[in-house]
């Protein structure tokens, strides 16, 4: 079935340092893939998305390439802040499933000043 | 745009009792999911309604979970009795209708955090 592997935290790192989140999938056909963030004490937010092969989401300074050669969307960023210590999940999504999505067991990241 | 409304946000309870907690999604939004959250874990997919009807509940312990949205709207999740294993966070989320250009994202509320003591 349709799954998301992600890398295991906790990660810590020092402000300005940066950022790999490492995301692989399996699914057949094309899904849409997506990472949500959730900081302490918030519900989930999507951070970006992509929906189709090469496609490049980005937001707040964080980057993922969809990569079907490799199955992966490894979430990227080139200096990280304080306030992006938060917990972050790789998830995706078929349409043909029923719009069922499915999600990563979540990478904590801490950063420190 | 209001989002997804949740209540409540913290529950504590003996094992063996009920507990029902309530979602209203983003007005409009068709497509709802209850997810439950474990400490340390991702969201695990209960039950996905379309309108009032149940699309999926494959991985809702229906000995003692249930979850209804009898009006197309508003959702309610219940668990009767209650285990020490379904101390968790639960999660409502909704998504938008074809057409709307942020269709393929999921909003979520705040969540329910239960504690089952």
């Amino acid at each position: 079935g349709d799954s998301v592997t992600q890398m295991e935290g906790p990660v810590t790192l020092s402000e300005e340092a940066f950022l790999t989140i490492n995301c692989t999938y399996t699914a057949t056909g094309y899904p849409s893939l997506f990472w949500y963030v959730q900081y302490p004490g918030e519900g989930l937010q999507l951070l970006l998305k992509a929906t189709k092969a090469d496609d490049k989401g980005s937001n707040k300074g964080f980057e993922a390439t969809y990569r079907k050669e490799t199955t992966s969307f490894h979430l990227e960023k080139g200096s990280v802040q304080v306030s992006d210590s938060a917990v972050y999940f790789c998830a995706l999504n078929r349409r043909n499933t029923g719009n069922q999505f499915y999600f990563g067991t979540g990478t904590s990241l801490t950063v420190i000043p | 745009e209001a989002g997804v409304a949740q209540s409540p946000r913290y529950k504590i309870i003996e094992k063996r009792q009920s507990v029902a907690f309530w979602c209203n999604p983003i007005s409009g939004h068709a497509t709802l999911y209850w997810y439950q959250q474990i400490l340390g874990q991702g969201p695990k997919l209960l039950i996905q309604f379309q309108n009032n009807g149940v699309v999926d509940d494959s991985q809702l312990p229906k000995d003692r979970f249930s979850a209804e949205r009898l009006k197309g709207v508003d959702s309610t999740l219940k668990i009767q009795p209650a285990k020490l294993e379904d101390s968790a966070v639960y999660l409502c989320a909704s998504r938008g209708t074809s057409g709307d250009r942020r269709t393929g994202e999921l909003f979520f509320g705040e969540g329910s955090r239960l504690t089952v003591l």
